[in-house]
């Protein structure tokens, strides 16, 4: 069983960097791809993006200029960076891991604020 | 606004069978991908509820069951509890956008 582990800084100024880190345990590092994914009121749930074990990315389009998605597999874990935050950008971010077309396993969490 | 449709709310007695319903495309569930379902009580993060249309995880009660056809998919619940009232999101793939997910829906029991 995969139990799955956030953290990064919740509380952001407009313009500067999301950065979360998802750290894996249990199960196989090989299995899954391994997924960012965000809540938020006005939009819902939104896929922000994935990287295989193999450190092949995919973005979506709508986020793809600000988004990266980077993976240390000695570590088993991944990482999620989001340039130029807005208000917009506010929302619960969550690692998941996704074995084929859903997504199995979530972490509770991390809610980040944008606020100048 | 989401790329897959969802009803922003649904309501039933305890007892009743509620159905959400989930419409996309031709480019995502009519293509045809398969159609996912999360569970989100408040507080706590979305939980895997159907899985490949009508697949159920381990640990899912047999009263939730989902169901696709066409263009559309639907999640039903059958003997509705109070511990079932949440925000229900589905989930598919689609082939301009990668993955996609319904706006959700809030199940109150009345």
């Amino acid at each position: 069983q995969v139990h799955l582990q956030q953290w990064g800084a919740g509380l952001l100024k407009p313009s500067e960097t999301l950065s979360l880190t998802c750290a894996v345990y249990g199960g196989s590092f090989q299995r899954y791809f391994w997924t960012w994914i965000r809540l938020s009121p006005g939009r819902g749930l939104e896929w922000i993006g994935e990287i295989s074990h193999t450190g092949i990315p995919n973005y979506n389009p709508s986020l793809k200029s600000r988004v990266t998605i980077s993976i240390d597999t000695s570590k088993n874990q991944f990482s999620l960076k989001l340039t130029s935050v807005t208000a917009a950008d506010a929302a619960v971010y969550y690692c998941a891991s996704r074995p084929r077309g859903h997504f199995d396993y979530w972490t509770q969490g991390t809610l980040v604020t944008v606020s100048s | 606004q989401s790329v897959l449709t969802q009803p922003p709310s649904v309501s039933g007695a305890p007892g009743q069978r509620v159905t959400i319903s989930c419409t996309g495309s031709s480019s995502n569930i009519g293509a045809p991908y398969d159609v996912h379902w999360y569970q989100q009580l408040p507080g706590t993060a979305p939980k895997l509820l159907i899985y490949g249309n009508s697949n159920r995880p381990s640990g899912v009660p047999d009263r939730f069951s989902g169901s696709k056809s066409g263009t559309s998919a639907s999640l039903a619940i059958t003997g509705l509890q109070a511990e079932d009232e949440a925000d229900y999101y589905c989930q598919s793939y689609d082939t301009n956008l990668s993955v996609v997910f319904g706006g959700g829906t809030k199940l109150t029991v009345l």
